[in-house]
């Protein structure tokens, strides 16, 4: 199974500033055929289901506030909050969807400082 | 309005039996393909079991392979899990959700949940 690893664990910024959680796969999640990384975020607020903000590691899901953004390639990812809002505190997983099973990061708990 | 309704969860007893259902509205289910993830109190995200779209290929991660059997009923728009030998690291919400539309194996559509609790 690939592993997920995410860091931090937890993080605490001020309101307007940047955001930035970082996700790390045991392995390469890039399929060489189609140069797409395999890679999806979901934020989880408080007693809400997970919701879709990123896949293809850097494409957001429709509705999606553009201060969200995704980056990396392989087997390093990042996801970026450029201005933290009140509204984004939540825990934020990422998922690899190269493989079966498809595997999760343990999560970030983002809130505001 | 687009939605999956999760039901069916409860309190059960090491050993017992639960089935959950998950009810489709606002799409299109038989083009579906469907999965159940769970998280513990508290703990992150585990998928646990894809069945496609004509319930022909069905898919379990190892920690509940032979104890949980999914299926579904696309006359009736509801996926189901039948969960059996229920232990207490069952204990979770169970969630219900859908691959990507053009079926890559990212969930962009989950239910809100029905809490399972095995205690005795």
């Amino acid at each position: 199974d690939i592993v997920m690893t995410q860091s931090p664990d937890s993080l605490a910024v001020s309101l307007g500033e940047r955001a930035t959680i970082n996700c790390k796969s045991s392995q390469n999640v890039l399929y060489n055929s189609n140069n797409k990384n395999y890679l999806a975020w979901y934020q989880q607020k408080p007693g809400q289901p997970p919701k879709l903000i990123i896949y293809w590691a850097s494409t957001r899901e429709f509705g999606v506030p553009d201060r969200f953004s995704g980056s990396g390639s392989g087997t390093d990812f990042t996801l970026t909050i450029s201005s933290l809002q009140a509204e984004d505190v939540a825990v934020y997983y990422c998922q690899q969807y190269y493989s079966t099973p498809q595997t999760f990061g343990q999560g970030t708990k983002l809130e505001i400082k | 309005q687009v939605q999956l309704v999760e039901s069916g969860g409860g309190l059960v007893k090491p050993g017992g039996s639960l089935r959950l259902s998950c009810a489709a509205s606002g799409l299109t289910f038989s083009d579906c393909q469907l999965n159940w993830i769970r998280q513990a109190p508290g703990k992150g995200l585990e998928w646990l079991s894809y069945i496609s779209s004509s319930g022909n290929t069905i898919h379990y991660a190892d920690s509940v392979k032979g104890r949980f059997t999914i299926s579904r009923d696309n006359a009736k728009n509801s996926l189901y899990l039948q969960m059996t030998s229920l232990r207490a690291e069952d204990t979770a919400v169970y969630y219900c959700a859908k691959y990507s539309d053009d079926n890559y194996w990212y969930f962009n559509l989950w239910g809100r949940g029905t809490l399972v609790t095995v205690s005795s």
